[in-house]
């Protein structure tokens, strides 16, 4: 059974900076492209960025409203993804979702790690 | 981006009862390989998003086969022939033919009348 484990969500003031992990299991993601997506009551679900896997040089992309303030890095060996948020908003605020591309899909998805930005 | 639109927002359906959702991209999904990468994800109370068709009719293992997907070019529809309680949740249609960024609709909201 392929699991997808989030953590390191919480509380932040704006300005502030949080990692989070992301533990898959039951797939190797080395072969695979893998995205944070994150999802607010107001503007739904919205694509974060992308990092893609050693054959595409772990090429990163971000959406235009975290770019430069946010970074995707990747540890294959542990089979995990990771999220550095710095310089945080207010409209940052989400639940954050690890997900596993497949040929323009998301075949599964993390449980989800909630992400709040208030002083 | 590609803006995907989604209708009703809210479909109260009978249990036993057919329900029809509807998404409309902005522009062709059709990619350059000649496939369409339309999804359609469920997501359940207090659960994360769970995808049940992608390429616009391809079923996902375990899903029943009361959920069908279909269309064309712009227009896409998922129906389930007949409404379960557990059915209960929101749907979302998402593009994954223009990329960045992969989008979503605004999602349909299924509830039991």
């Amino acid at each position: 059974e392929v699991q997808l484990l989030e953590s390191g969500g919480g509380l932040v003031q704006p300005g502030g900076s949080l990692r989070l992990s992301c533990a898959v299991s039951g797939l190797s993601i080395s072969d695979r492209w893998m995205d944070w997506v994150r999802q607010t009551p107001g503007k739904g679900l919205e694509w974060v960025g992308r990092s893609k896997n050693k054959a595409n040089s772990y090429t990163t992309h971000y959406a235009a409203s975290v770019e430069g303030r946010f970074t995707i890095s990747r540890d294959d060996s542990k089979n995990s993804l990771y999220l550095q948020m710095n310089s945080l908003k207010s409209e940052d605020t989400a639940v954050y979702y690890c997900a596993t591309d497949r040929r323009g899909s998301y075949d599964y998805w993390g449980q989800g790690t909630l992400v709040t930005v208030s002083s | 981006d590609v803006v995907m639109t989604q209708s009703p927002l809210s479909l109260p359906v009978t249990l036993g009862q057919p329900a029809s959702l509807s998404c409309r991209s902005s522009q062709s999904l059709v990619y350059s390989d000649g496939n369409i990468y339309l999804n359609w994800f469920q997501q359940r109370p207090g659960q994360s998003p769970r995808r049940l068709i992608y390429q616009v009719s391809k079923r996902d293992s375990g899903v029943p086969d009361r959920f069908s997907g279909s269309g064309s070019g712009t227009d896409f529809t998922l129906k389930i022939s007949r409404v379960e309680a557990e059915d209960v949740g929101v749907y979302y249609c998402m593009q994954g033919s223009h990329w960045p960024p992969y989008t979503f609709g605004q999602g349909t909201k299924l509830e039991i009348k």
